[in-house]
């Protein structure tokens, strides 16, 4: 089974500077990668998700993913954060018909 | 189109009782998927619905059912509630597969707190 982890719990940044977000999955023959974001209160939105191809994946808000399938890693970036993206970040990976997810990243912009 | 919605979205029960928490999903979505997050477990897959029957299932103990109706509505239930199950339960509806991957549209979730 697939499982995803995401390295950090919690993330500090200050506001306009970039960030990284950390995600690992378990390797498998073809895998379909997701990050999803959660604003307060909300539910989840899909950011951004890889299927195929270009390996550098380019999503809303400004940020953007990189599959790399050598360390089997999907990290998500972005140059410069707001303080409109504070919020939780949940890497995703598609196994049959279902999506398992992290266990999600804390993004906390400092002013 | 309007999005997935759920209701209710706050929900307060006893131990002991039972819920029923509802999604309506997308129009033309027939696939419905039911998710728990909770602060230590995070995001835990419960079950899928496609077409009225079930079609993947989490590991969850059977007090968590659910059901799907022909215009795709679901609802689950949660009878002889812990306080382990409070949580936010949230919804995703689906129309399109490709291979493996299927784009889930979520809802905002509905709180549930067990007294």
């Amino acid at each position: 089974a697939q499982s995803v982890t995401q390295l950090d719990s919690q993330v500090p940044v200050f506001e306009e500077a970039p960030v990284e977000l950390r995600c690992n999955y378990s390797s498998s023959v073809s895998v379909y990668l997701f990050w999803y974001v959660q604003y307060p209160n909300q539910g989840l939105q899909l950011l951004l998700k890889y299927l195929s191809g270009s390996t550098l994946v380019k999503g809303i808000n400004g940020f953007e993913a990189e599959f790399n399938k050598s360390q089997t890693s999907f990290h998500l970036r972005k140059p410069s954060v707001h303080i409109s993206d504070t919020a939780e970040y949940f890497c995703a990976v598609s196994e049959d018909d279902k999506i398992i997810f992290g266990k999600g990243t804390r993004l906390h912009i400092l002013p | 189109k309007a999005g997935v919605t759920q209701t209710p979205r706050y929900l307060i029960k006893t131990r002991g009782q039972q819920v029923t928490l509802s999604c309506s999903p997308i129009s033309g979505h027939r696939s419905v998927s039911w998710y728990q997050q909770t602060p230590g477990q995070g995001l835990q897959f419960l079950f899928e619905y496609f077409s009225e029957t079930q079609r993947n299932k989490g590991n969850f103990p059977g007090r968590f059912s659910g059901r799907q109706f022909s215009n795709s509505r679901s609802e689950m239930n949660v009878s002889t509630l812990e306080l382990g199950d409070s949580a936010l339960y949230l919804c995703a509806s689906s129309g399109q597969t490709i291979g493996s991957y299927n784009e889930q549209f979520f809802g905002p979730g509905t709180r549930l707190t067990v007294l």
